[in-house]
């Protein structure tokens, strides 16, 4: 099971902001915090992941709570392009690899 | 050049018939995976194989069997489909991180669409 919630959709103006939420409360110490989105039909595609620390990169900035149960993803400025299921993800690591477990994410609509 | 590649993108068959999907990653990564997402849009991992080493098998039934030649290529094979197993099927690869730590992100291909009649 999915150890993440979402909200299911969120709409945002062309633009803005959008700050997609999620709640992790039972990540543990060192389990990653990732996100995904997926644009319709095609494959889910990384956008960025943290541990504890702020992050940003040329697509979005994601910060995490200090207690680590919470974290959110913030476009800084959406575009139409920006539209897609938006999956927050907690990793666990193997020797061998971490393997993803998705839950139902944010259904994001960018809208002009 | 496309970085994880899959074959074919459609494939429409009756129940009971064999059916193989191909996975090709030209990222030098040494895993990867094969995701199912079915009609309610849930992404659920089956498989992973690491150097050609099954990892992860996601009580997924012995119908479905992945085949890795190569590091660089994870087939998926499944025998007498049923109808139950149409959806889109997703080939991912990733590379594995040193002493534990974690390494890269996943890359996914497109999927391919399976549509048993």
């Amino acid at each position: 099971d999915a150890k993440t919630t979402q909200p299911p959709s969120m709409d945002c103006a062309e633009g803005r902001a959008a700050n997609l939420p999620c709640n992790h409360s039972t990540i543990s110490g060192n389990e990653y915090v990732y996100w995904y989105r997926q644009i319709h039909s095609q494959g889910p595609q990384y956008i960025i992941h943290g541990l504890k620390n702020n992050e940003t990169n040329e697509m979005a900035s994601l910060i995490i709570t200090e207690d680590r149960k919470s974290s959110t993803l913030i476009l800084p400025h959406a575009t139409l392009r920006d539209t897609a299921v938006y999956y927050c993800i907690v990793m666990m690591i193997y020797n061998q690899g971490g393997k993803l477990i998705f839950g139902q994410g944010t259904e994001l609509s960018v809208k002009p | 050049d496309t970085a994880v590649s899959q074959t074919p993108k459609y494939l429409v068959t009756q129940m009971g018939n064999d059916k193989s999907i191909k996975c090709e990653q030209n990222l030098g990564h040494d895993t990867m995976y094969w995701y199912k997402q079915d009609s309610k849009k849930f992404l659920k991992i089956m498989f992973s194989y690491n150097n050609k080493e099954l990892i992860i098998n996601e009580t997924v039934p012995n119908r479905f069997s992945p085949k890795s030649p190569d590091k660089a290529h994870l087939n998926l094979h499944i025998n007498s489909l049923e109808l139950g197993d149409s959806a889109v099927y997703f080939c991912a690869s990733s590379q594995v991180g040193e002493s534990n730590q974690v390494g890269s992100p996943l890359h996914f291909g497109n999927g391919t669409r399976l549509t048993v009649t």
